[in-house]
């Protein structure tokens, strides 16, 4: 059975500051894919990135990056530079055909 | 760009009641995923249809149906209604039923039983 585990249930920041949210998943699969979701006040999921699980380079995309290490489950995601639209709840989630989320992670930015 | 959208928006209901939710797919998404969100919690799955066919299904009530149609939106049926039934109901979809597919959300169908 897939599971995705988020250990952080809340985080504060100040503007300007980094944000790491951790995410570690367990799956049988060798091949899978992992998403970040982020669900800000108004309710909708929004998709913010994806990464495949034979690909373990570390990508950059504007202010958000991630860190992906398959030897230790891990699925971190970086939000550089936080401002005050950043506040939400972050899922992780591990896609089987449907996606097993993560508990999430809410951020809370202060300005 | 087309996103997934779902009516309606906002659903209230009495006990025992039955409620109707829809969602049109993204174009050309011919796959559709209904997710349960309760309070304070992460999505769950229900169930997902491909090319109009079940394809699994997940913790759904057996007071829950749920179709796709050959335009390929969706509608999920709840009978006998539960005060535990609220939360918000979310439809997604993906251009296929593999497990590469990025899902994409619509805003979801906030149902209150009172």
């Amino acid at each position: 059975a897939q599971k995705v585990t988020q250990a952080q249930t809340e985080i504060s920041v100040v503007e300007k500051e980094d944000v790491t949210l951790d995410c570690v998943y367990e799956t049988r699969d060798t091949t899978y894919y992992l998403f970040w979701y982020k669900q800000p006040p108004s309710g909708e999921l929004v998709f913010l990135i994806r990464r495949n699980s034979f690909d373990e380079q570390n990508e950059i995309s504007g202010r958000y990056s991630w860190n992906f290490q398959k030897s230790t489950s891990s699925f971190n995601f970086t939000i550089t530079a936080s401002q005050v639209v950043d506040s939400a709840v972050y899922f992780c989630a591990l896609n089987d055909y449907k996606l097993s989320f993560g508990a999430g992670t809410t951020v809370t930015v202060r300005a | 760009a087309a996103g997934v959208i779902q009516s309606p928006r906002h659903l209230i209901k009495e006990k025992r009641e039955t409620a109707t939710l829809k969602c049109y797919p993204i174009p050309r998404h011919d796959t559709v995923y209904w997710y349960q969100q309760g309070p304070g919690q992460d999505p769950q799955f229900l169930i997902s249809f491909y090319e109009k066919m079940q394809s699994d299904k997940g913790s759904i009530p057996d007071r829950f149906s749920a179709q796709q149609f050959s335009d390929y939106h969706s509608e999920l049926n709840m009978s006998s209604l539960e005060l535990g039934d609220s939360a918000l109901y979310f439809c997604a979809s993906s251009l296929a039923l593999e497990y590469t597919d990025t899902q994409y959300f619509g805003p979801g169908t906030r149902l209150t039983v009172l």
